[in-house]
């Protein structure tokens, strides 16, 4: 079963501006993860926050958490073409940190 | 970066074949590998998990005779689907780890049953 469920399930915004991306998720965790997948491959790791972390950037990133909310938000600054991909948030559960979970994916279209 | 390789990338065959796909991870010892299923526009369905020199851990619907999995080694797990039909295609992605890494992908493969 899925774990996380992303919002919004698709997003269109202007190169230059910030996409939002929101994950919320049902059971304890370790930790969640967003991955980025690109038409057709792969998905590539862009960010684990710990349950005990509440904000983590990394370059253009910023990664919240709320573990009493049990969601997640990802914020992509100053977007760009090449940011046109899937995203995922990936959930660990607690004493399953070997099994991770995918929510539904958020598909980002920056529009040129 | 750790790197996985997942071989081949597209494979078309036809119905009651079956279809081996293997994935490697190149540069590190992988203590667990996964596979996954992802239907056009929709999320990565896990379908088992696998750990070097034992059985892989099914997912509750995932047919464990349909999708065969082989984790012989620390660096390759492969994934068999029998007696393939139009309905088994799909996107297949594996994912390998170690105890404390994320997950690492491999590029997918696109199978089409004919």
């Amino acid at each position: 079963s899925q774990q996380g469920e992303e919002d919004p399930q698709a997003l269109s915004i202007q190169e230059g501006e910030n996409a939002t991306m929101n994950c919320s998720y049902k059971t304890s965790i370790n930790n969640l993860q967003w991955y980025r997948q690109n038409s057709g491959r792969g998905l590539v790791h862009l960010i684990l926050i710990r349950s005990n972390e509440r904000e983590k950037h990394s370059g253009r990133l910023r990664v919240t958490l709320d573990t009493s909310k049990k969601s997640s938000s990802l914020l992509i600054t100053a977007s760009r073409a090449a940011d046109t991909a899937s995203y995922f948030c990936a959930t660990a559960q607690m004493n399953r940190d070997d099994k991770i979970i995918f929510g539904k994916g958020t598909r980002l279209h920056i529009l040129p | 970066g750790a790197v996985v390789s997942q071989h081949p990338s597209r494979v078309i065959c036809k119905s009651g074949t079956s279809v081996k796909i293997e994935c490697r991870s190149l540069d590190f010892q992988a203590t667990t590998m996964f596979w996954y299923r992802q239907f056009p526009k929709q999320s990565l369905m896990l379908m088992a998990t696998s750990n070097e020199g034992s059985k892989a851990t099914y997912e509750q619907g995932v047919e464990k005779d349909k999708f065969l999995i082989n984790h012989a080694s620390l660096t390759l797990s492969t994934l068999t689907v029998t007696s393939a039909h139009p309905e088994d295609s799909s996107f297949y992605i594996c994912s390998a780890k170690t105890l404390a890494s994320p997950l690492h992908f491999g590029n997918g493969t696109r199978l089409t049953v004919t």
